[in-house]
């Protein structure tokens, strides 16, 4: 299966700075099927980016997603206090599917 | 609107069975490939597998092949999973999650439920 490694394993910021999030893959993940989801306490998941770069419906554009291969990026260009929380990436071209093991980003 | 709807909290004992379900409704159920994401205490996420709701094709990760059971009941929208002997390492948050593309399982996941969280303690 595609181990996926993020990094760092926790980030802190402050309100109003700009958060780089990194998440490598073992193997090539395939078409660019890269997620990347933002879990609050005590809620589920939601999804932010998919296909590497396309943010879902609703996100802001303050989210952006880049990269290919085996290395990826998600970046916050200006965190906001509701953007505080734990950020998984997720592979869904090769099953099984699998996640990394999370990059909380905590304030300062 | 799309939900995906899950059923509360359990507490079981070691051994016992467990069947939790995951209503969606606001789409297309038939069409959309369902599937279940555990998160154990304070950890991170695991596709555990995932069902075509039109025909019941499933599949399963391999870490969880034959430990647990996928189903839907496509005549209520509503998609199942379960175990037949509980053990206390399957205390988890269990997610229900919507495959994001039409008919296509290897997919993002734009709609979770709201999670299942089950203990199993003696």
């Amino acid at each position: 299966e595609i181990v996926l490694t993020q990094s760092p394993g926790t980030l802190s910021l402050s309100p109003g700075e700009r958060a780089t999030l990194s998440c490598r893959a073992s193997q090539n993940v395939s078409s660019s099927y890269l997620a990347w989801y933002q879990q609050k306490p005590g809620q589920a998941p939601r999804l932010l980016i998919y296909g590497a770069s396309s943010r879902a419906t609703g996100i802001p554009d303050r989210f952006s997603g880049s990269g290919s291969g085996t290395d990826f990026t998600l970046t916050i260009s200006r965190l906001e206090p509701e953007d505080f929380a734990v950020y998984y990436c997720q592979q869904y071209g090769r099953s099984p599917g699998t996640f990394g093991q999370g990059t909380k980003v905590e304030i300062k | 609107e799309v939900q995906l709807v899950q059923s509360g909290a359990e507490v079981k004992k070691p051994g016992e069975s467990l069947k939790i379900s995951c209503k969606g409704s606001g789409y297309s159920f038939t069409n959309y490939w369902i599937g279940w994401v555990r998160q154990m205490p304070g950890k991170g996420l695991e596709w555990m597998g995932i069902i075509y709701p039109g025909d019941s094709d499933t599949r399963y990760n391999p870490s969880f092949q034959g430990q647990v059971t996928i189903s839907v009941d496509k005549s209520i929208s509503t998609a199942y999973l379960q175990w037949s002997g509980l053990k206390a390492s399957d205390t988890a948050m269990y997610y229900c999650v919507k495959c994001g593309w039409l008919l296509e399982w290897l997919s993002p996941y734009d709609y979770w439920g709201q999670g299942t969280l089950v203990t199993v303690s003696s």
